[in-house]
């Protein structure tokens, strides 16, 4: 069972570049969110899926765009990569109605924009 | 809408002493405060979680308070040991609304000294 499944693990992109994080979960859960994590700063939701077939922005959404490709797969893109957002990213998974309790992590994507 | 501050940043104790983190939170609407950890390299994992209707939680050596009037919830970690290690982030939440949407504190690196 391998949980939340984030691709790639290391990138490195010039300024204007465009890449996208992939994401999966195998663990049938309806709801999937995109994080960033700076040095010293928490968590910030940049957008989420409450369910297949819908997204919404959330606190840092500016730069980015994403793909609730069906019920596995949440994916990120960065149209015109920018250095304020060389970034760790993290994907996570959550059983999604009712709160039930917890969010479930992927090991992260360290991302360096030049 | 939420803001969590979290306390102290930084965190050094002795193998065998306790360690508190606390954090505080604004939105009197939050009901759910969940403790994640995070290792070197991973992403954060659940340790545990309280919700607002209950003061106090324990499983093993650690331990989560709640003072809903005070706006704010510790988290205590008894008998530390090296493994424990790592970034504690809090976090605010509410059963309503989407788990993901909860908003982090800033973490805190704690260090055990063998």
């Amino acid at each position: 069972n391998a949980g939340v499944t984030q691709t790639p693990k290391f990138q490195v992109l010039k300024t204007g570049q465009s890449m996208t994080l992939q994401c999966a979960q195998d663990m049938n859960h309806n709801s999937m969110y995109w994080y960033r994590q700076d040095p010293g700063m928490g968590l910030r939701l940049i957008y989420y899926s409450a369910s297949e077939g819908t997204t919404d922005k959330g606190e840092v959404p500016n730069g980015y765009n994403v793909s609730r490709l069906n019920k596995r797969e949440f994916s990120l893109r960065l149209e015109s990569a920018a250095p304020s957002q060389t970034s760790v990213y993290f994907c996570a998974s959550h059983f999604g109605r009712e709160y039930t309790g917890e969010l479930f992590f992927g090991e992260g994507s360290r991302l360096t924009v030049l | 809408g939420e803001n969590v501050e979290q306390h102290p940043s930084t965190l050094s104790v002795q193998e065998g002493d306790s360690a508190v983190i606390k954090c505080t939170y604004s939105d009197s609407a939050s009901n759910y405060f969940p403790w994640y950890k995070q290792e070197l390299g991973k992403g954060p994992q659940l340790i545990i979680d309280i919700r607002s209707n209950v003061g106090e939680k324990k499983d093993q050596r650690i331990a989560v308070t709640l003072n809903k009037t005070a706006k704010h919830f510790s988290l205590h970690i008894t008998e530390t040991q090296p493994e424990d290690s790592a970034v504690y982030f809090c976090a605010a939440g509410s059963y309503n609304t989407n788990a993901g949407k909860s908003t982090f504190g800033d973490g805190t690196t704690l260090t055990v000294k063998p």
